[in-house]
């Protein structure tokens, strides 16, 4: 089946502890991107991947980083989470940047 | 940096009615998505337009690139149809960042 997946699913966190959430997709694409969503904000796009090895800013990238070594992986990391960072995480591939996007199920983070 | 608009932001309709939902943006881009977004969070892709029009069940799709704009119809609405509907568009000249709409919360009526 084709999908995209996430883990955790849930994370509660402290201040300042490194973490990392992973994002695979079974479908070859070659597009991958990270969203978080905020009540009165909306989605909002942290970084984007068109390629392994090839990474871009969204709009709010700072305090994330993110890696493509493998096509089907684009984990997303927080080196010190701050509790801002509480949020729903979403990943999304898709074949290409302007193509449909599949999403996976979110992440709800919560940094304490 | 674009500027997504969707209207209305809130919409309560009676089961059996023609809905519209609107998008605009500022800015010209290379592909506009629809996406409906349920509660308990799932997101799933309606349509991505990049001209014209598209039709899948009782969902339509059009986009006016030259207006910056781009509607979303429900035909025959159902209660199943609540959710959020949400228009991101992705932007053109080379990159593939998207910038979404704050989304319209339809609610349907039986």
């Amino acid at each position: 089946e084709a999908q995209v997946t996430q883990n955790p699913r849930y994370l509660i966190t402290v201040t300042g502890k490194k973490l990392t959430v992973t994002c695979s997709q079974n479908m070859n694409h070659e597009y991958m991107s990270w969203y978080r969503q905020d009540p009165g904000l909306g989605l909002r796009q942290i970084y984007y991947s068109m390629n392994v090895e090839v990474t871009d800013k969204g709009d709010v990238p700072e305090g994330y980083k993110v890696s493509r070594k493998e096509k089907r992986n684009f984990p997303l990391i927080l080196e010190s989470p701050s509790p801002n960072q509480t949020s729903l995480y979403f990943c999304a591939s898709s074949l290409v940047g302007y193509t449909e996007a599949f999403f996976g199920q979110g992440t709800r983070l919560t940094v304490v | 940096k674009n500027e997504v608009e969707q209207s209305p932001q809130n919409l309560t309709a009676q089961e059996g009615e023609f809905i519209t939902i609107n998008c605009s943006y500022s800015v010209g881009i290379s592909a506009l998505h629809w996406l409906q977004q349920h509660p308990g969070g799932g997101i799933v892709s309606l349509f991505m337009l990049s001209s014209g029009k598209k039709k899948h069940g009782r969902l339509i799709a059009t986009i006016n690139i030259q207006e910056k704009h781009s509607s979303l119809h429900i035909t025959a609405s159902h209660p199943r149809d609540s959710a959020v509907y949400i228009c991101a568009v992705v932007a053109g000249a080379g990159s593939y960042q998207l910038t979404f709409g704050k989304g319209t919360k339809l609610s349907v009526i039986p």
